[in-house]
């Protein structure tokens, strides 16, 4: 079973600061989820990853294969972007997934 | 508009008493899969399904069961209900799998078991 690790579980920092979330798992995988859960609960699915980089707006999301690791940057953040921000894993050989408990992000005006 | 409908939002029962938590997507997707989020757990497979007639036990099935008799519906049903299923749940959807494509997902059921 593959064990999914984030860092840190809560950030709080000021508005325009740039943030970075991390997240490990164990086991080699075919694709890497981030997902975005604001208060009141909708998950919002923000990239999906199976190598490389991936850009959208303000956020990027990175994966290295080999080292088991992913990170998911926000430049220029907004209190908009304060939400709970949560990494998913898909396993090799079957459509399972695997979720980190989320790292919760506060972003002070 | 694009969507996957989850339904009802908010569910209170009691324990042992049948219910269906219905899940549609209009998207044509192939994949559909159900989880539930705790706190301090965060959210865990339950099942999905990767097309109509083949599902596949997820992380947690214990307690559930589900069908897949149309491509646009994945309905979670919980026949005898217990507290320990009091969880917010979640239905998504994505075109050919979660290993390969972004996942929708609807906008979460929320269910206590007195």
């Amino acid at each position: 079973k593959n064990e999914v690790e984030q860092s840190p579980q809560n950030l709080t920092a000021q508005e325009g600061e740039f943030i970075t979330i991390n997240c490990s798992y164990s086991v080699g995988i075919s694709a890497l989820h981030w997902l975005q859960q604001h208060p009141g609960g909708g998950i919002v699915s923000l990239f999906m990853l199976s190598s490389g980089k991936k850009k959208h707006g303000r956020l990027i999301a990175t994966i290295n294969i080999q080292e088991k690791h992913s990170s998911l940057h926000i430049t220029a953040s907004h209190p908009r972007d304060s939400a709970v921000y949560i990494c998913a894993v898909a396993n090799f050989g079957n459509e399972k997934l695997t979720f980190g408990t989320g790292t919760r992000l506060t972003i002070i005006p | 508009e694009a969507q996957v409908t989850q339904n009802p939002r908010y569910l209170i029962t009691v324990t042992g008493k049948k219910l269906t938590v219905t899940c549609s997507q209009n998207m044509n997707h192939e994949y559909m899969s159900w989880y539930r989020q705790d706190p301090g757990l965060g959210l865990r497979q339950i099942y999905y399904s990767m097309n109509v007639e083949v599902t596949d036990k997820g992380d947690v099935p214990e307690g559930y069961k589900v069908s897949r008799k149309e491509k646009r519906n994945f309905p979670l049903i919980l026949e005898s209900p217990s507290p320990n299923q009091t969880s917010l749940y979640f239905c998504a959807s994505s075109p050919i799998g979660a290993g390969r494509e972004k996942l929708f997902f609807g906008s979460g059921t929320q269910l206590s078991v007195l």
